[in-house]
């Protein structure tokens, strides 16, 4: 089974900054997933990636599948980018559509 | 992207009832997943619901404690039974095809008196 480590866990920054949370994990992966959790608890996919880098406005996701190793980044970090943020991985080195093993999340706060 | 809900939002049981949490996709999926997030805590995977055969539960989920149905390719049911404290956590679930990114449904939070 795969085990997933994140870090920090808690992250307090001054808005604007550049802001970064790593993952790692312990066996091979089709694909990683990078999640947000607002209060609440509604979940919201940002990223799925198997390779290499993906952007999506502000948001950039990373993995080095050699390294077993990915990285979430927020550029111009803001106020409402506080929330949870979660890696995610497939539960077992397999393909296809898997169950997904989670780190712990990292509470993320933006003060103004 | 798979737009999913959940009914209930919420509910408060008493111990020694069952509870049956419905997942409603708006399309059809290959894949259907209950996760369960106690307080405080990240997600755990409780079982894959298989359409038109029995659930695959992850070790430490029983059938019998949690039941689960996937009777076609856009709707599941997960069944707390004979709860407790214990149980009280927010309940997902979730959809999948091969190559395609994750969606969870908002959640059921249970709370067991």
């Amino acid at each position: 089974k795969n085990e997933v480590e994140q870090s920090p866990q808690n992250l307090t920054a001054q808005e604007g900054e550049f802001i970064t949370i790593n993952c790692s994990y312990s066996v091979g992966i089709s694909a990683l997933h990078w999640l947000q959790q607002h209060p609440g608890g509604g979940i919201v996919s940002l990223f799925m990636l198997s390779s290499g880098k993906k952007k999506h406005g502000r948001l950039i996701a990373t993995i080095n599948i050699q390294e077993k190793h990915s990285s979430l980044h927020i550029t111009a970090s803001h106020p409402r980018d506080s929330a949870v943020y979660i890696c995610a991985v497939p539960v077992y080195s397999g393909g296809g559509a898997d169950g997904l093993t989670f780190g712990k999340g990292t509470h993320l706060i933006i003060q103004p | 992207s798979a737009v999913i809900s959940q009914k209930p939002s919420r509910d408060i049981c008493q111990r020694g009832t069952s509870l049956t949490i419905q997942c409603q996709v708006d399309s059809q999926v290959t894949m259907m997943f209950w996760y369960r997030q106690q307080p405080g805590q990240s997600l755990t995977l409780i079982a894959t619901a298989n359409q038109g055969s029995e659930a695959t539960y992850e070790s430490g989920f029983v059938i019998d404690k949690f039941p689960i149905s996937r009777p076609n390719l856009t709707f599941s049911t997960l069944t707390v039974s004979n709860m407790s404290p214990e149980d009280s956590s927010i309940y997902l679930c979730s959809s999948s095809d091969p190559g395609e990114a994750q969606y969870f449904g908002p959640g059921t939070r249970l709370t067991v008196l």
